[in-house]
Formats: structure tokens, sequence, C-alpha cells
């Protein structure tokens, strides 16, 4: 079963950091293109960050940029959001998702997100 | 960055009722666009890439059209399965921007 399960959630206080995984299964991840997608609280979808396959290029909102890192180790099957200087506007749900197989950044898979709550 | 205007923000329809959502970006996006219906507690799921590419799985009473700027998704008979809120997304080019959501209420 094409799967994937994020974790690392968590109640940090403003100026923080966090780091966010999600766990890869039932199909080659090292094809593919992945993604960070967050949703704030009754909020719509805000792309966070990609990353291609194979690791050599980076994408990131500008509302991320320079504090926000995105990585991924092929050899584990893991997509990892290194999240740094958090803020209260950063409080949101966090999805990974990947690429669709065809051109192009649609996602066809989401994991079920974890949590980031940026509060004091 | 491309801004995607989604219309109407809240719909309520019957079922069996033929419904159309519009998106709007704010230059070209040639047929980069994907739509996503989100249920409450749950991940976005992928309807239409391309545009008007159906994914495998969705039923066919959900199409989609359009190029350039203006996209529309349309489901032709409501079901109660299909009262959820929608989103579009365009992947033209980074930083890739979604639709600020319609949802789709039970009249």
């Amino acid at each position: 079963e094409v799967q994937l399960l994020e974790s690392g959630g968590g109640l940090i206080q403003p100026g923080g950091s966090l780091r966010l995984s999600c766990a890869a299964s039932g199909f080659t991840f090292s094809s593919y293109t992945m993604n960070w997608v967050r949703q704030a609280p009754g909020k719509g979808l805000e792309w966070v960050s990609a990353i291609s396959a194979g690791g050599g290029s980076t994408h990131y909102a500008d509302s991320v940029k320079g504090r926000f890192t995105i990585s991924r180790d092929d050899s584990k099957n893991t997509l990892h959001l290194q999240m740094n200087s958090l803020r209260a506007e950063d409080t949101a749900l966090y999805y990974c998702a990947k690429d669709v197989p065809t051109w192009g950044s649609a996602f066809d898979i989401w994991g079920r997100g974890t949590m980031v709550t940026v509060s004091s | 960055d491309i801004q995607m205007t989604q219309f109407p923000s809240t719909l309520s329809a019957s079922v069996g009722d033929r419904v159309t959502i519009t998106c709007r970006a704010s230059q070209s996006i040639s047929g980069w666009l994907a739509w996503y219906q989100q249920k409450p507690g749950k991940a976005p799921k992928l309807l239409i890439y391309e545009a008007s590419n159906l994914e495998s799985g969705v039923p066919s009473r959900f199409s989609g059209s359009g190029s350039g700027t203006d996209f529309t998704l349309t489901i032709s008979s409501l079901q109660p399965d299909d009262f959820a809120t929608y989103y579009c997304q365009q992947y033209n080019s980074y930083s890739l921007t979604f639709g600020g959501g319609t949802k789709v209420e039970i009249k």
C-alpha cells in the first residue's frame, strides 16, 4: 500500500525549532519530487516546500524561506523539514505529499499530517 | 507569485444538481492545474490534474476544463459523498499556489 506517515509535530515556543519527518512506503521514493503543504486551523492549503528526486533542487514559499530547510534520505525513504525561528503564524497541520508520476507538481498521495503549534 | 482566485467560496446545492466551481489564475498557467477534494479531518484527495485529466479511481461525474487563466471543475450530478471543500492548485511555476477553496454545502 502506498503510504506517507508524518511525525515530529508538537507544541513549541516562538523562536524555537522543530524537525518534521515523513516516512514513505509502497512506492519508489527516490524517483519522486516530494513536498510539504500546510493548513492552518480552519484555513486553506498552503504549499511550503519541495525537493526534487535526488535532492539536487529545492524550493520554498516566501513565508518560510531562510527559516525552513527541506531534505530527504532516500536510503531510509524519509522526507524531512527542519523548521527554525518558528512563529505563531507557522501553526498548522503539516502534510507531506508526493508528486504525480506524470510531469509536474500535482500531489497524488498525501499523509495524514502532523500538527505544529507555536505558542508561548 | 501566481495568485489563484476561486469562486464561489461557498455553494449550496442539492443531490442531483450540476455544480460548477471556477478558478482564475493571475497569469497564464497553460494547463498546469489540479483540483482536490477535502473532507473535514482528512487529507486532500486529488481529483483532476493537468486541468482535465481524471485521477484514477475518481468518479466520472467529476470533470475539469480550461487553459491559460480560467478553469472550471464540474460535478455533473452531485452525490451525498461530494459535500466537501474543493481547492484548485497551479503548478506552472514555483511557488506553487492554491485557491482559497469552495465549500459545497447541502441546500
